[in-house]
């Protein structure tokens, strides 16, 4: 079984709809979750950032954790087709210089203009 | 947050081949991380890399099959070695940006298609 499991997808969504996003792990020692998009042929680039449990919003990303469930979300809303890309989940157990992160398989997202 | 220019951005190579991936970073950082990222898989770090030391590699990793320099602060490369088409993959370098110890910035990656 994979530390973090991610749902490949791919999940199309017609324009201005809410893109819901999710991810799971296995180990209890992760605190630190991480979004990241990456658009075709490019490197992934940091989309939100969240430290235990709770929710964080920036503009139309709202991301969740929910540590008792070893489950965080991302969910995107009025999406844009600028915003069809693949999204990677990522966590760690400490913010340590040169922590080892560990990433989900990603969920390809297609949003339909 | 830092710029990483990463070359050759794509190559087609033969079994049996070697090749070198660049990564050039527009600051000075104490660590590098190669990344690999195989079609439908999740990104799976191969090792760090640190200016003046031998470079740390994780499980199912060998310096013998992925040597690694890291000549300057600012400065790495990655071979993959006696390739095989199991190794065709995207390769990544990163380093950790100034937002927080062990959030990434990523560059473009190299993407390896052994024949």
């Amino acid at each position: 079984q994979k530390e973090v499991e991610q749902d490949p997808g791919p999940l199309s969504v017609p324009e201005g709809a809410i893109v819901s996003l999710n991810c799971t792990y296995s180990n209890s020692a992760f605190q630190y979750f991480m979004w990241y998009r990456q658009y075709s042929r490019k490197g992934p680039e940091l989309l939100m950032y969240t430290y235990s449990s709770g929710n964080k919003e920036d503009g139309r990303f709202t991301a969740q954790v929910d540590k008792s469930s070893k489950y965080i979300s991302l969910f995107i809303r009025d999406s844009q087709p600028s915003d069809s890309a693949t999204y990677l989940c990522a966590m760690s157990r400490t913010k340590a210089a040169g922590n080892k992160l560990t990433f989900g398989g990603g969920t390809r997202v297609l949003v339909k203009p | 947050s830092a710029v990483i220019s990463q070359k050759p951005s794509r190559d087609i190579c033969q079994r049996g081949t070697s090749l070198t991936i660049q990564c050039q970073v527009d600051s000075q950082v104490t660590m590098m991380f190669w990344y690999r990222q195989q079609p439908g898989q999740s990104l799976t770090l191969i090792a760090t890399a640190n200016q003046g030391s031998e470079a740390t590699y994780e499980s199912g990793f060998v310096i013998d099959k992925f040597p690694i320099s890291r000549p300057n602060l600012t400065f790495s490369t990655l071979t993959v070695s006696n390739m095989s088409p199991e190794d065709s993959s995207i390769y990544l370098c990163s380093v950790e940006t100034g937002t927080g110890a062990n959030v990434l910035t990523f560059g473009a990656g190299s993407r390896l298609t052994v024949l």
